[in-house]
């Protein structure tokens, strides 16, 4: 079975800190996809990444930057110099190789506020 | 491009009543899923359809729910009949192919109340 936890809740910082939003996840399988998704307060969801699990390299994009450690299990999600906007909740997500059932395995989300 | 559409973007109905969710993907785009939320299961990807054909409803919680895509521009989920414990916000999503690359682009969401 597949189990994907984000063990912060909540997270509450000032704009312009950094701040790390951790994802731990069991699965047997050896092969695996991992993803990370936003929800603003408006409600929407927005996709952010999608990462194979052969690929351990980190993943920068502008101020958001992704570190997979495939031996701790964790696929942890950085936001540098945090803005009001980033304010939202931020899922982690887990799904089967390719070639099979996608169904991902979702967390329960970090709430993340930016304080201006 | 408009984005993915979804519509009703509210539906408030009582228990036994068939729902219907549409959505109509990004233009070119090969994959939709949809998406449930809801307070106690969290999010959980219910279908999803490559090319108009499903190809995995494992997430579907019951026989009452059903999903249909008859051609590249239009899905829809149903329930039918309709429990209280369908009350919550689906989502609609397409995507280009499925490759590491490529962005799932979500629609706005239906928010279903059952009444």
């Amino acid at each position: 079975a597949q189990k994907v936890t984000q063990a912060q809740t909540e997270i509450s910082v000032v704009e312009k800190e950094d701040v790390t939003l951790d994802c731990v996840y069991e699965t047997r399988d050896t092969t695996y996809y991992l993803f990370w998704y936003k929800q603003p307060p408006s409600g929407e969801l927005v996709f952010l990444i999608r990462r194979n699990s052969f690929d351990e390299q980190n993943e920068i994009s502008g101020r958001y930057s992704w570190n997979f450690q495939k031996s701790t299990s964790s696929f942890n999600f950085t936001i540098t110099a945090s803005q009001v906007v980033d304010s939202a909740v931020y899922f982690c997500a887990l799904s089967p190789p390719s070639g099979g059932s996608y169904i991902p395995t979702f967390g329960r989300g970090t709430s993340l506020i930016v304080h201006p | 491009d408009a984005g993915v559409i979804q519509s009703p973007r509210h539906e408030v109905t009582e228990m036994g009543q068939e729902v219907t969710l549409r959505c109509k993907p990004i233009s070119g785009h090969d994959y939709l899923f949809w998406y449930r939320q809801t307070m106690m299961r969290g999010l959980e990807l219910l279908i999803y359809f490559n090319n108009n054909v499903p190809i995995d409803d494992s997430g579907m919680p019951e026989d009452r729910f059903s999903a249909k895509m008859p051609n590249a521009s239009f899905s829809t989920l149903k329930i039918q009949p309709s429990e209280p414990r369908d009350s919550a916000v689906y989502f609609c999503a397409s995507s280009l192919t499925w490759a590491s690359t490529d962005t799932q682009y979500f629609g706005p969401g239906t928010r279903l109340t059952v009444l």
